[in-house]
């Protein structure tokens, strides 16, 4: 069974910049795979941020950028704002037709 | 604008069954593949169903497969999800999500979501 692997938490310093990433538990992500990526706040709906590995959604600021670092999907957000403060999940497309979404990252601006 | 909205939710019996409904408005409902995706309290986002923009075509999650039925219908704009053979696992916030389709494979646009508590 295929897991999608994510940072259970992280923290970033306001106006810093930090990485998110989503692996594999076999293999390499590419852009095969369509990563996409999410942000939850509590009691929201998911956000949409970015798909197809580097497109960022419509409305999302240009601080947040996704990407392929080594064999995962990535986000980075630049400039953080205590506003990020919130959950991010990355989802996978697999060739056999589902979705699979990694664990979650909480992230925390302090 | 997109609005997607579930109804639905209720308390249910292990073993129950149940449907739940996502209305569509603001977009051209039929040209768009369609998702559920539920979330257990406290716990992840986890993808469980997809249907072709015609209906044709379904997938699910392993862990809702032979239990869950996914469909749509156009003319009345409307995501379905039929529930069977429920379980407490089950127990989760519910939400549709638009898809672009072929090329694209992302939830551009969620619905609020609807609870559906699994428990005697």
């Amino acid at each position: 069974q295929t897991v999608v692997t994510q940072e259970p938490s992280l923290s970033v310093s306001p106006g810093g910049t930090v990485t998110l990433t989503c692996g594999l538990s076999s293999g390499s992500v590419s852009t095969d795979y369509y990563p996409s990526w999410y942000q939850q706040t509590p009691g929201q709906a998911p956000r949409t941020l970015t798909h197809s590995t580097n497109t960022r959604f419509s409305g999302v600021p240009d601080r947040f950028s996704g990407s392929i670092l080594g064999n995962k999907a990535a986000l980075t957000i630049t400039g953080a704002q205590a506003d990020d403060e919130s959950d991010y999940y990355c989802v996978l497309y697999m060739r056999s037709g589902v979705w699979v979404f990694g664990g979650g990252t909480r992230l925390t601006v302090l | 604008e997109v609005q997607l909205v579930e109804s639905g939710g209720d308390l249910v019996h292990p073993g129950g069954s149940l449907r739940l409904s996502c209305a569509a408005s603001g977009f051209t409902f039929r040209s768009y593949w369609m998702h559920w995706v539920r979330q257990a309290p406290g716990k992840g986002l986890v993808w469980i169903s997809r249907i072709s923009s015609d209906g044709s075509s379904t997938t699910y999650a392993d862990s809702v497969k032979g239990r869950f039925t996914i469909s749509r219908d156009n003319a009345k704009n409307t995501l379905y999800l039929h529930m069977n053979s429920l379980r407490t696992e089950d127990t989760a916030v519910y939400y549709c999500a638009r898809d672009l389709g072929t090329d694209w494979y992302f939830f551009d646009y969620w619905g609020q979501g609807t609870l559906v508590p699994v428990s005697s």
